[in-house]
């Protein structure tokens, strides 16, 4: 399976400014995905990230706050942008790998940890 | 739309026992089920993925159930131990988009 590694692993922000995460995947893949888990909840996806085009976002979740880039097939980041306490939250990326296997078997970074004061 | 809930959401039990996590979803229209286990502030390792047309898959001591015709899967844990101590975590995958739909998880403490 592919090994995914995010940065930062964790931040504390002050409200209003931006955060961006990255993630980087150590062979190519097909499809990577970003997800939010708030406190105390499970995950959500906040969009699919789409190399070399505009990501394609989940109900609630808009580019203007959360603008993703996919530049090539190992590499894609997620911003943070104007954030609120309520941004706090772990931020993961998943990926899977249609070439490798026909599973459809998601594999997931170590998270970000992100917290808003 | 797909929801996906678990019960217990909290387990707590002494090593050894035999354990069954519940994963219950609404739309059996899923391409695959996976099993996932998050430890505190981490991310998800994936234990095991089941397939639509299987009905169970086994790795070590874990063992998951697939029944999509009543919207279920079960995760058995045998003769569980310490270090299985952890967040545990069912997801099933749109059949269409491949998206993965969470459940609530189970908080599992295995005291010695």
């Amino acid at each position: 399976s592919a090994v995914i590694s995010q940065k930062p692993s964790r931040d504390i922000c002050q409200r209003g400014t931006s955060l961006t995460i990255q993630c980087q995947v150590d062979s190519q893949v097909t499809m990577m995905f970003w997800y939010r888990q708030q406190p105390r909840q499970s995950l959500t996806l906040i969009a699919t990230a789409n190399q070399g085009s505009e990501a394609t976002y989940e109900s609630g979740f808009v580019i203007d706050k959360f603008p993703i880039s996919r530049p090539n097939l190992t590499f894609s980041t997620l911003t943070v942008s104007n954030m609120s306490p309520e941004d706090s939250s772990i931020y993961l990326c998943s990926v899977e790998d249609k070439w490798e296997s026909s599973d459809n078997e998601q594999f997931f970074g170590p998270g970000t940890r992100l917290t808003v004061l | 739309k797909q929801e996906v809930t678990q019960i217990p959401a909290a387990l707590s039990v002494p090593e050894g026992e035999n354990l069954v996590l519940n994963c219950s979803f609404t739309d059996s229209a899923i391409y695959n089920l996976q099993w996932f286990r998050q430890d505190p502030g981490k991310g998800l390792t994936s234990l095991l993925l089941i397939q639509s047309s299987q009905r169970e898959q086994t790795s070590g001591r874990l063992n998951a159930s697939l029944d999509k015709s009543s919207g279920r899967s079960t995760l058995y844990i045998a003769a569980s131990q310490p270090g299985d101590s952890a967040t545990y975590l069912c997801a099933a995958a749109d059949y269409n988009t491949d998206k993965l739909i969470f459940g609530t998880g189970t908080r599992l403490q295995v005291f010695p």
